[in-house]
């Protein structure tokens, strides 16, 4: 089975501050994904990257960087957190850039700013 | 750009019921869609999705979604409901190798 790890759970930041999500996995796949989850709101797409080193923005990527530097990770990064960033964090990845390819998720990170 | 629409965002379901989740799309391509079931406190898991190929997709759970073109339509289905099965589910739609997700539909079970 495809393992898609998110570093933390639950985390808790100040405005301002530099937060780093991380996200591992652990089949090779081409393809990562980082979304955030707010009520009624569905999955939003912030970037994605289909090689190391590449990336995309996705739908609302205002306020987040990312970095792949290797294959099986790839980071979201909140550059100066505000408090409308605190929503629930999903990572996922594909194993090709095909669209018939089901994305696999971890199991978030739901991150507060104070 | 691709899309779908999931109405009412909380369904309500007594056990041993039957569970419909209506989900239709928008594409201009032949789409690849997808289920996916989220319980509390978890990320997505895959339940189901149509590719090519037989219409009628059966997938984990007892669940099975059957693939209208004519109606653009891929509605979810299950012939009984569990307790278990409470939980949020999202239709996704490829879209410029990307998911589209609906907004999802919260399902509560009654016992």
């Amino acid at each position: 089975d495809v393992k898609v790890t998110q570093s933390s759970r639950y985390l808790v930041k100040r405005t301002g501050e530099k937060v780093f999500l991380e996200c591992v996995q652990d089949m090779d796949h081409e393809n990562m994904f980082w979304y955030r989850q707010d009520p009624g709101l569905g999955l939003r797409l912030i970037y994605f990257s289909y090689d190391v080193k590449m990336k995309e923005k996705g739908d609302i990527p205002e306020g987040y960087s990312v970095s792949r530097e290797k294959k099986e990770r790839f980071s979201l990064i909140l550059e100066s957190a505000s408090t409308n960033q605190t929503s629930m964090y999903l990572c996922a990845s594909s194993r090709t850039v095909y669209s018939n390819q089901p994305q696999h998720f971890g199991d978030g990170t739901r991150l507060s700013i104070l | 750009a691709q899309s779908v629409t999931q109405l009412g965002s909380h369904v309500s379901v007594s056990e041993g019921a039957l569970v419909l989740l209506r989900c239709n799309y928008s594409s201009s391509v032949p789409p690849y869609l997808f289920w996916y079931v989220q319980y509390p406190n978890q990320g997505l898991q895959l339940l189901l999705k149509y590719t090519t190929g037989a219409t009628l997709v059966k997938g984990i759970n007892g669940f099975e979604a059957e693939f209208k073109k004519s109606e653009t339509s891929f509605h979810l289905t299950k012939p009984s409901a569990h307790m278990s099965d409470a939980a949020e589910y999202f239709c996704a739609v490829t879209s410029n190798n990307r998911l589209a997700f609906g907004k999802g539909n919260q399902v509560v079970v009654i016992p």
